[in-house]
């Protein structure tokens, strides 16, 4: 049974703040990892995904990949009140099955 | 480009009465995706299409579930018949050549089932 796990949160920052929100797999054969941002209400959205072990930046986002550990995270930084939404970590394995593994999902409070 | 469209938005049934979820995928993207989301057990890919052929159904939940693609501007996801744990949002995306990072979502549709 593959898992993606989330600290559901709510992970409450100030603005300007970095926040970090983290995501651990079970399945060491993962292969893809994506992060997807769901404001209440609405559907998914995909912000950032990676690959390879190590940072991908992309403005203010960060995605950090440690396959040994098994984790990977996303880095908000000066974080605004329009980036409070719900953030889900997703993991796929590319050989075999194509079907995505979603996490819960953190829910991000950023306040003025 | 409108999007991915979704019908109805809003779908409220009885239990046992067939249910239809309706999908336009945006307009020359090959590949569409069926998602359900409820607070229990969160976002699932229920099936996906690449080229109107269905690749992946593994996440269908049960045979009350069916998905068709007839062409590539329209897809069906059917459940009959529905049960009280069928309530969730269902999601449909598509993508050009089934790329996940490529994947845009429709607004959904939230389905009640009494």
């Amino acid at each position: 049974q593959k898992e993606v796990e989330q600290n559901s949160g709510p992970l409450s920052v100030p603005e300007g703040a970095i926040a970090s929100l983290n995501c651990t797999y079970s399945d060491r054969g993962s292969q893809s990892f994506f992060w997807y941002r769901q404001y209440s209400g609405k559907s998914p959205e995909l912000i950032m995904s990676i690959y390879s072990n190590g940072d991908k930046e992309d403005g203010r986002f960060t995605a950090q990949l440690n396959k040994a550990s098994q984790y990977v995270s996303l880095l908000i930084r000066d974080s605004q009140p329009s980036d409070s939404a719900t953030y889900l970590c997703a993991v796929t394995i590319l050989e075999g099955s194509y079907i995505p593994t979603f996490g819960r999902g953190t829910s991000l409070i950023v306040h003025p | 480009d409108a999007g991915v469209i979704q019908s109805p938005r809003h779908e409220v049934t009885e239990m046992g009465q067939e249910v239809t979820l309706r999908c336009k995928p945006i307009s020359g993207h090959n590949s569409l995706f069926w998602y359900r989301q409820t607070m229990m057990r969160g976002l699932e890919l229920l099936i996906y299409f690449n080229n109107n052929v269905p690749i992946d159904d593994s996440g269908m939940p049960e045979d009350r579930f069916s998905a068709k693609m007839p062409n590539a501007s329209f897809s069906t996801l059917k459940i009959q018949p529905s049960e009280p744990r069928d309530s969730a949002v269902y999601f449909c995306a598509s993508s050009l050549r089934g790329g996940w990072d490529t994947q845009y979502f429709g607004p959904g549709t939230r389905l009640t089932v009494l």
